[in-house]
């Protein structure tokens, strides 16, 4: 099974400025996903996508926020205008049709400055 | 509604010493899945085990081993012999029935084994 990779690995911006993190490679048929975890705390679901679609967000996931496989493999998180709360690891994740198992990149660490 | 409690912040055994981190989870779905990840100092998040709820039958993995018993709503993980390389934080994290695609995380329980 493919594995899930994630860039960058560490990404500093100034807030205000947009971001767009990735998850490589990816695969028809599967169900894909963002967490988050802020620092010393737990693991948060955003956004679950399948078939090009956003299929449950959580109340994390506002307007600032978006999805998309933008050339039908990558797939990005984008936020729109930072903040400093947003500093946190990002996680991509993904599982197969049928299977409920998880498997999570390496995550992103994005800081806010 | 979903929620998993991880009531150990923080636990630190010697080496060798056998250690269990405790799950207590809620859900009103019939069908769940439970799941038990590793986060060593590196960040990543390593799956370790998923359990289906109509499955109560017990797990050993090696050192590991898990404790499932619905009555008490509980998913425990014991390392037997514990090593420096367990030291890290252990999340537990429940899935809901077909149509809940998120999985709800505990707090999480750092374990620290000195050696």
């Amino acid at each position: 099974e493919p594995e899930v990779t994630q860039t960058p690995s560490h990404q500093v911006t100034q807030m205000g400025q947009e971001v767009i993190l990735r998850c490589v490679p990816i695969s028809n048929h599967l169900y894909f996903y963002w967490y988050r975890q802020i620092l010393g705390q737990k693991v948060e679901f955003l956004v679950s996508f399948y078939n090009n679609e956003i299929s449950e967000k959580s109340e994390i996931f506002d307007d600032q926020f978006s999805v998309e496989r933008p050339d039908g493999s990558n797939f990005t998180l984008k936020i729109r205008s930072t903040k400093l709360e947003d500093s946190a690891m990002y996680f991509c994740a993904r599982r197969v049709q049928g299977v409920y198992g998880y498997t999570f990149g390496s995550g992103t660490r994005l800081t806010v400055v | 509604a979903q929620k998993v409690t991880q009531a150990q912040t923080e636990i630190s055994v010697v080496e060798k010493e056998d250690v269990t981190l405790d799950c207590v989870y809620e859900t009103r779905d019939t069908t769940y899945y439970l799941f038990w990840y590793k986060q060593p100092p590196s960040g990543e998040l390593v799956f370790l085990i998923r359990r289906n709820s109509f499955d109560e039958q017990n797990e050993i993995s090696g050192r590991y081993s898990w404790n499932f018993q619905k009555s008490t709503s509980s998913f425990n993980f014991t390392i037997t012999a514990s090593q420096v390389v367990d030291s890290a934080v252990y999340f537990c994290a429940l899935k809901g029935d077909f149509g809940n695609e998120k999985l709800t995380f505990g707090t999480g329980t750092r374990l620290t084994i000195i050696p």
